[in-house]
């Protein structure tokens, strides 16, 4: 079985500020955990993925993630917001022989100027 | 390289009418997945199709949706005598054929968003 919970269904931060998405996941076997963001009334774009080749995933747009095994991990991060950065976001877990990944609920980022 | 490509963009159905969406998955892909997507409810599953299979419908209501994927031609989502309920914005992905496919991402594409009137 896998799941995936996302911490804060909204994030307000200021322009230039760090970015900080939660997720945390649980599985029984080794994941394959993405974040993905969706801009207002378009479909969800990949930003990244964690496939058990490196620990730290960098994506587009400037966005990372870093895969912690022992805190069942995969936060989000950006050094620095950009307005453009608004959106809402995405994890998602699948597994093994899962066809299917679960996604979060999603977590909206606000970026104030 | 088109991306995936839903149609419509937006549907207006009065309550009792049907409802189809389409999908057409990205080049060389041949798994299609469907989601409903609800304010503040993130994105629920419904149903995974190969060509001409249905692999896995358990997020599929039992009663007036189907789901179809034929060997020529787009996925389409069915949705007979609708009501209010089913207004949402429904979801198509793809992937790619391979293993092993967890560890595929999903193209999405744009979204048809159903009004239910």
């Amino acid at each position: 079985a896998q799941s995936v919970t996302q911490l804060g269904s909204h994030v307000s931060v200021s322009e230039g500020a760090l970015v900080l998405l939660r997720c945390n996941y649980s599985s029984s076997v080794p994941p394959y955990l993405f974040w993905y963001v969706q801009y207002p009334n378009q479909g969800l774009q990949l930003l990244l993925k964690y496939t058990s080749a490196a620990t730290l995933v960098k994506g587009i747009n400037g966005f990372e993630a870093e895969f912690k095994k022992s805190e069942t991990s995969f936060h989000l991060t950006k050094p620095s917001a950009h307005m453009s950065d608004a959106a809402e976001y995405f994890c998602a877990v699948s597994a093994g022989g899962s066809y299917i990944p679960t996604f979060g609920r999603g977590t909206s980022l606000i970026v104030h100027p | 390289n088109a991306g995936v490509m839903q149609n419509p963009r937006h549907l207006v159905r009065r309550r009792g009418q049907e409802a189809r969406l389409r999908c057409s998955p990205m080049k060389g892909h041949s798994h299609v997945y469907w989601y409903r997507q609800l304010p503040e409810e993130g994105l629920k599953f419904m149903v995974y199709l190969q060509k001409e299979n249905i692999i896995d419908e358990s997020g599929m209501p039992k009663e007036r949706f189907s789901a179809e994927f034929p060997k020529e031609g787009p996925s389409i989502l069915r949705i007979q005598q609708v009501v209010r309920g089913d207004s949402a914005a429904y979801f198509c992905a793809s992937s790619p054929v391979d293993k092993p496919p967890a560890s595929y991402e999903q193209y999405f594409g744009p979204g048809t968003r159903l009004t239910v009137t």
